[in-house]
């Protein structure tokens, strides 16, 4: 199975911090990287896929970059509703597997 | 928009059957692979399975053995169910359809997620 190793589990940032999270997989996976929201109580939402390419409707302040082994996702600008659980989730082999997830929480 | 609804039991004994259902709305269930995933409580998301409309499927192997996928596409309806339960079977259990384009993929929508307890 691939492995997907996330840093770090949980930060804790100001409104207007940029936020960076990395993702690592145990083997290429060359873009084949999705990343998820998720809210207390909700379900995830997906913001980017492939890497970097985002969703319609997900606000600009969210990014994604990488390939390969390693992969970013940044948030430029956080905002208090940004205050959730971010997942990446590979898509290169069966079986799909997930991060560990990072804990987002507002300072 | 299309929505998904997960429904079942929520309380479920050792070594019994887990079923779940995923009720599609605002759209059809034909033409797209639907999936569950689980989240159990202090571990990451774990993809379960996924079937197509056609009848395909892909499982993970970790739970294989027990799983069984199905699309019902008279009642735009698919179901899990997980044989053997055991506490480590606890989760919140989410329905979602997966998106396909130019051979990439991701899980969107997503249901609201139905929490199973494994318990006597």
């Amino acid at each position: 199975d691939i492995q997907l190793t996330q840093s770090p589990s949980s930060l804790s940032a100001s409104v207007g911090d940029r936020v960076t999270i990395t993702c690592q997989a145990n083997q290429d996976i060359k873009k084949y990287l999705n990343w998820y929201q998720q809210k207390p109580g909700k379900a995830p939402k997906l913001l980017i896929h492939d890497a970097s390419s985002l969703e319609t409707g997900v606000p600009s302040r969210f990014s994604g970059s990488g390939s390969g082994t390693d992969f970013t996702f940044t948030i430029s600008t956080l905002q208090p509703e940004d205050i959730a659980t971010y997942h990446c989730q590979q898509f290169d082999d069966l079986p799909l597997t997930f991060g560990g997830g990072t804990k987002v929480e507002i300072k | 928009q299309v929505q998904l609804q997960e429904s079942g039991p929520r309380l479920v004994k050792p070594s019994e059957t887990l079923s779940l259902t995923c009720t599609v709305s605002g759209g059809s269930i034909v033409n797209h692979y639907w999936t569950w995933i689980r989240l159990p409580p202090g571990k990451r998301l774990e993809w379960i399975a996924t079937a197509s409309y056609t009848g395909s499927t892909n499982f993970n192997p970790s739970l294989r053995s027990r799983v069984t996928i199905s699309v019902d596409t008279s009642q735009n309806q698919f179901s899990l169910t997980l044989t053997s339960v055991t506490a480590a079977d606890t989760a919140v259990y989410y329905c979602a359809r997966v998106t396909w384009e130019a051979g990439s993929n991701w899980f969107d929508p997503w249901g609201q997620g139905t929490l199973v307890t494994v318990s006597s």
